[in-house]
């Protein structure tokens, strides 16, 4: 079956201005998770989406990153009036609730390039 | 706290040689997961294999065997007869259920090998 898919693939974007990453999960997959990755940092959690619960944002850096994931399934990240530090690639993954932790499975990832 | 540490940066071996990857992990949790995912130069982070606290035993996939010893924290990759295609970035992750499972990863091994 299709994988986790995100768009755009890459974005280049002037400081200060917004942008959207997009994430569709693995079809029935209950859990979405973004991470992102730069060389500075490494890979690090953002934020946590499981199904109707209230999401796990205590990976955020800022109030300029949000997300939401609407209908249970595509989600959105929105970073505002974006730094350069910011650049990055944005990953996101889905997994199956079940007990235990399931593996998740990640997208391609969106290049961001803050400029 | 919870903390992965891949002390090794980068590894280069020649093809056929054999390979570990260490991993060395940090929790004060009784239940928890341990990962490795591989990250190609294509990008895309691919699931390898998880593995639970309550589950001591070594693990043998074709040419890939992990050895998780709860006495050390330590959960160490092993790539028998390497091929050119193991070349890749390696990542170790933990996570625990009452962090919703979020992933966190290590720095990352670069492995290389040469024909």
């Amino acid at each position: 079956g299709a994988g986790v898919s995100q768009s755009p693939s890459n974005k280049v974007t002037e400081k200060g201005k917004d942008v959207e990453l997009r994430c569709d999960p693995i079809s029935g997959h209950t859990a979405l998770y973004w991470y992102r990755q730069s060389l500075g940092q490494g890979l690090e959690f953002l934020i946590y989406f499981q199904g109707n619960s209230a999401p796990d944002k205590s990976g955020l850096p800022s109030d300029r990153f949000s997300a939401e994931r609407t209908g249970g399934s595509v989600s959105t990240l929105t970073i505002q009036r974006t730094q350069q530090e910011d650049s990055a690639v944005y990953l996101c993954a889905s997994s199956l609730r079940r007990q235990g932790a399931a593996e998740q499975y990640f997208g391609p990832g969106t290049r961001l390039t803050v400029t | 706290a919870q903390k992965v540490t891949q002390a090794q940066t980068e590894i280069s071996v020649v093809e056929k040689e054999d390979v570990t990857l260490d991993c060395v992990y940090e929790t004060r949790d009784t239940t928890y997961y341990l990962f490795w995912y591989k990250q190609p130069p294509s990008g895309e982070l691919v699931f390898l294999i998880r593995r639970n606290s309550f589950d001591e035993q070594n693990e043998i996939s074709g040419r890939y065997s992990w050895n998780f010893q709860k006495s050390t924290s330590s959960f160490n990759f092993t790539i028998t007869a390497s091929q050119v295609v193991d070349s890749a970035v390696y990542f170790c992750a933990l996570s625990e259920p009452q962090y919703g499972n979020k992933l966190v990863f290590g720095a990352g091994t670069i492995l290389r090998v040469k024909s």
